[in-house]
């Protein structure tokens, strides 16, 4: 079992659509969770960082279930802009002190007109 | 103006040839990292450095080598050991913290073996 799971890609949708992005992780210990957004050959840009209590930044929320390792990322009213793959990452500690960061493999979005 | 610059953008490389990529940034961090991502795949460590003058393997770190002789850089060597080196390499920096803080990304360089 991977790390670090995402929903298999692509999504399409229509503008306008609400789309949510599943992940899940398997270490009980992971401290904090973020979503990246990368563009087509461009580095990975954090997009959100992901709190208990859940958070939320304009059109994006993003939700945290320790108890089910369990992360969500919810778009609403899509835009053409919002056409990316999306990166779930999770930073656990080390025995060994430090952390260790894993980045899930990435859900692709298409916004369509 | 503070980030993170990754050199060259593109570079072409010989087989048999050793290349560095170049990796500098200002934003104080102590970490730095090394990915490499595939067309179509997710990305993987290569090395990773949290203080200067020491550095750690990641998952796919044979046919790479290092320096951290500075805060501020973090060169990778692609050496002639390395099988498949074309690929996307992606440097990031982290400032450590409780809870381990999120990396912050280099543009990028794109290697590709002629």
């Amino acid at each position: 079992r991977k790390e670090v799971e995402q929903d298999p890609g692509p999504f399409n949708v229509p503008e306008g659509a609400t789309v949510a992005f599943n992940c899940t992780y398997s270490n009980s210990a992971s401290q904090s969770f973020f979503w990246y957004r990368q563009d087509c050959r461009k580095e990975p840009k954090l997009l959100m960082s992901v709190y208990s209590s859940g958070n939320e930044d304009g059109r994006f929320t993003a939700q945290l279930n320790r108890a089910s390792q369990y992360i969500s990322l919810l778009i609403r009213d899509s835009k053409l802009s919002d056409s990316a793959t999306y990166l779930c990452v999770v930073n656990h500690y080390l025995n060994t002190g430090g952390f260790k960061t894993i980045f899930g493999a990435g859900t692709r979005l298409f916004v369509k007109a | 103006d503070g980030g993170i610059t990754q050199s060259p953008k593109y570079l072409f490389r010989k087989e048999g040839q050793n290349v560095t990529l170049s990796c500098e940034q200002n934003l104080n961090h102590d970490a730095m990292y090394w990915y490499r991502q595939d067309p179509g795949q997710g990305l993987r460590l290569i090395y990773y450095s949290q203080i200067v003058n020491d550095f750690q393997k990641g998952d796919i770190a044979e046919g790479y080598s290092v320096s951290r002789e500075k805060k501020e850089s973090f060169p990778l060597t692609v050496t002639s050991a390395q099988k498949n080196p074309t690929a996307f390499y992606l440097c990031a920096t982290a400032a450590l913290g409780a809870g381990g803080n999120e990396q912050f990304f280099g543009p990028g360089t794109r290697l590709t073996v002629l």
